[in-house]
């Protein structure tokens, strides 16, 4: 079945650090592709998203584009800041729309 | 206003009690969630449901049931809470395109 791989954080970066966070998947076909981002006593929110092969989705400074030979979707910022510590989750949806699939999530602290 | 509301947000309750948590949207969305969050294991998805007349069973869906009794509204039961039902619940909804997930803002829930 379909899943999503993330990596084990917790991740600690000093203010101003390059990020990224590494997701790859496995699914069949052509899934949408999500980054969601939970900041601390928050529900999820939609950071990014890609619904097709190279498609690049950027937002606050993030970035992540979907790659099918390596069925990844790495998220990158260039310099990351106190409040981007939240935790954030790599999420695909299937070519039937059905359901989606979270990681298990990756935990940012960024410290000044 | 918040577009997707859950109620309560914090609930502790004992062994053995009924618990009913609900959520409320006005995106005018199809599709509502129940996902159940743990830490180290993501978001994993109870139960689902696409419209009125639509109820299907996530991977985690023992122990959980639910009612949608209008488009807008979807609660999740638990008919015997047990101590391992301790949890953060979210509620989502999304769309048909790409299924694009909005989050209520939770339901933390300790059974004792």
């Amino acid at each position: 079945g379909d899943s999503v791989t993330q990596m084990e954080g917790p991740v600690t970066l000093s203010e101003e650090a390059f990020l990224t966070i590494n997701c790859t998947y496995t699914a069949t076909g052509y899934p949408s592709l999500f980054w969601y981002v939970q900041y601390p006593g928050e529900g999820l929110q939609l950071l990014l998203k890609a619904t097709k092969a190279d498609d690049k989705g950027s937002n606050k400074g993030f970035e992540a584009t979907y790659r099918k030979e390596t069925t990844s979707f790495h998220l990158e910022k260039g310099s990351v800041q106190v409040s981007d510590s939240a935790v954030y989750f790599c999420a695909l949806s299937g070519t039937s729309y059905d359901k989606v699939i979270f990681g298990p999530g990756t935990s940012l602290s960024v410290i000044p | 206003d918040a577009d997707v509301t859950q109620t309560p947000r914090n609930r502790i309750t004992k062994t053995g009690k009924r618990i009913m948590l609900e959520c409320s949207q006005t995106k005018g969305h199809d599709r509502m969630y129940w996902y159940r969050q743990d830490p180290g294991l993501g978001l994993r998805l109870i139960y689902y449901s696409f419209d009125v007349k639509d109820i299907n069973k996530g991977e985690i869906s023992d122990g959980y049931s639910v009612s949608r009794q209008a488009q807008a509204k979807f609660s999740l039961s638990l008919e015997s809470a047990i101590p391992n039902q301790t949890a953060l619940y979210f509620c989502a909804t999304s769309g048909w395109q790409d299924n694009e997930q909005f989050f209520g803002p939770g339901t933390r829930l300790t059974v004792l």
